[in-house]
């Protein structure tokens, strides 16, 4: 089966733009995570989606970080306006059954973002 | 406060045993998970634990004590290739929300 994949791999904007990360999840699995790793620090929770609505979203920074889920397969993350301490690396991850906070989660390579 | 403390690097020779201590305070314990990075790839599952006790996979074996807030991940005849970081992370919650420690590089040398 194919694994969990993001587009871009790699972006580079300027601070007052916008980027849209892509993230294709492991088909069937209904949770979708995002979470971010700013340089130097631990990977982080952003949001949580079961199928396509937003089961958490306690992690996103602030109203620039847009989520959404149409249909329940693949997701998106728009930032606008892109900030300086945006830049990071983010992770897309997916499990299959919600409800089963020990189920594993399948990784993506994650998209590395860069706000000049 | 919530935190997951994990050693920064670890050095070990190829072949030999290394464990990776892992100490959390979280608001919620639903299971701790090991992954293992290797530089700008996917973090990939290794094992996790729910019960307290040893979980073995192959090399990979990892403990677990709620009690005391405190895993570890030992793995056995070190290759090469084992040299990657290791993500210590617990799911906090019901829904699989997951908090990570910063990581702990591992360096196999010949």
């Amino acid at each position: 089966e194919a694994g969990v994949t993001q587009f871009p791999s790699h972006s580079v904007i300027e601070k007052g733009q916008t980027v849209t990360l892509r993230c294709d999840p492991i088909s069937g699995h209904d949770n979708l995570y995002w979470y971010r790793r700013v340089m130097g620090k631990e990977i982080k929770f952003l949001l949580h989606f079961v199928k396509e609505s937003k089961q958490d979203e306690s992690g996103m920074p602030n109203n620039r970080f847009l989520a959404e889920r149409t249909g329940g397969t693949y997701s998106t993350l728009k930032v606008q306006p892109a900030e300086l301490e945006d830049s990071g690396v983010y992770f897309c991850a997916s499990s299959r059954e919600y409800g089963r906070g020990f189920d594993e989660q399948f990784f993506g390579p994650g998209t590395r973002l860069t706000v000049l | 406060g919530q935190n997951i403390d994990q050693p920064t690097e670890m050095t070990a020779t190829e072949g030999a045993i290394v464990q990776i201590n892992c100490t959390y305070q979280t608001s919620g314990f639903n299971g701790l998970f090991w992954y293992q990075q290797h530089a700008g790839e996917a973090p990939t599952f290794l094992s996790y634990n729910v019960l307290d006790g040893l979980e073995e996979k192959g090399r990979f074996s990892s403990f677990l004590s709620r009690s005391k807030g405190y895993s570890y991940l030992l793995l056995k005849e070190l290759q090469m290739k084992d040299s990657a970081s290791y993500l210590c992370a617990v799911s906090t919650d019901s829904w699989g929300k997951f908090q990570f420690g910063a990581g702990t590089q591992v360096v196999v040398t010949p």
